[in-house]
């Protein structure tokens, strides 16, 4: 298996524009997450599906951030607009049991 | 309020010795912890986990230890090795959700 994929892996954007950032997940892994890495708060849980529905979306920071998993194989984090704050690395996580989860190589965000 | 807690930002060991990472937390709800390796552009990968019914898991050089009256868990890896030197980021699980330490920053040296 190819792992989890994501893309794109940087993207470079203006304050205001739409984002959007994709993952494809580990075929069968029922469970997927959205993860957002910065130096001041680590690693935190945005959002998460299981069985392509959204369980726990209490991490999402606004209204600006939405995700949809229209089917087992894709995901998609939306930010509309973008801000400068939120320029970070934006990993995707997928796993069988909702326990152990494997990583994408995460996508890099800088808003300007 | 930090919920899950690794204290020490950095550590470095020679080669050959053992590496103790260290990892606390607060909320007894939690059900399920794990480790994961963490090298530079790249994502997290999953290295060993423990339930709560358990204190010691072994797989390899890798041992997690985990001590509930303490709400402390530790990784210890014999050997070190340089292709150890990583980010280590200790994880628990409560009701499906992973909360993170903000990691230790392994140096091994040869």
């Amino acid at each position: 298996d190819a792992g989890v994929i994501q893309s794109p892996r940087h993207e470079v954007t203006e304050m205001g524009q739409e984002v959007t950032l994709r993952c494809k997940p580990i075929s069968g892994h029922d469970y997927l997450f959205w993860y957002r890495q910065t130096m001041m708060r680590g690693l935190e849980l945005l959002i998460y599906f299981n069985n392509n529905v959204p369980i726990d979306d209490s991490g999402m920071p606004e209204d600006r951030f939405s995700a949809k998993m229209p089917n087992a194989s894709f995901s998609t984090l939306k930010i509309q607009p973008s801000e400068p704050r939120d320029s970070a690395v934006y990993f995707c996580a997928s796993s069988l049991t909702g326990y152990e989860q494997y990583f994408g190589p995460g996508t890099r965000l800088t808003v300007t | 309020d930090q919920q899950v807690k690794q204290n020490s930002p950095s550590l470095s060991v020679q080669e050959g010795r053992i590496s103790i990472l260290n990892c606390d937390y607060t909320n007894s709800m939690f059900d399920y912890f794990l480790w994961y390796k963490k090298y530079p552009a790249e994502g997290p990968t999953f290295l060993i986990s423990i339930s709560s019914i358990k204190d010691k898991n072994e797989d390899g050089r890798f041992t997690v230890f985990l001590n509930k009256s303490a709400k402390h868990l530790s990784l210890h890896i014999v050997p070190s090795q340089p292709g150890d030197s990583a980010v280590y980021f200790c994880a628990a699980v409560n009701a499906g959700k992973s909360t993170f330490g903000d990691g230790t920053t392994l140096t091994v040296k040869p």
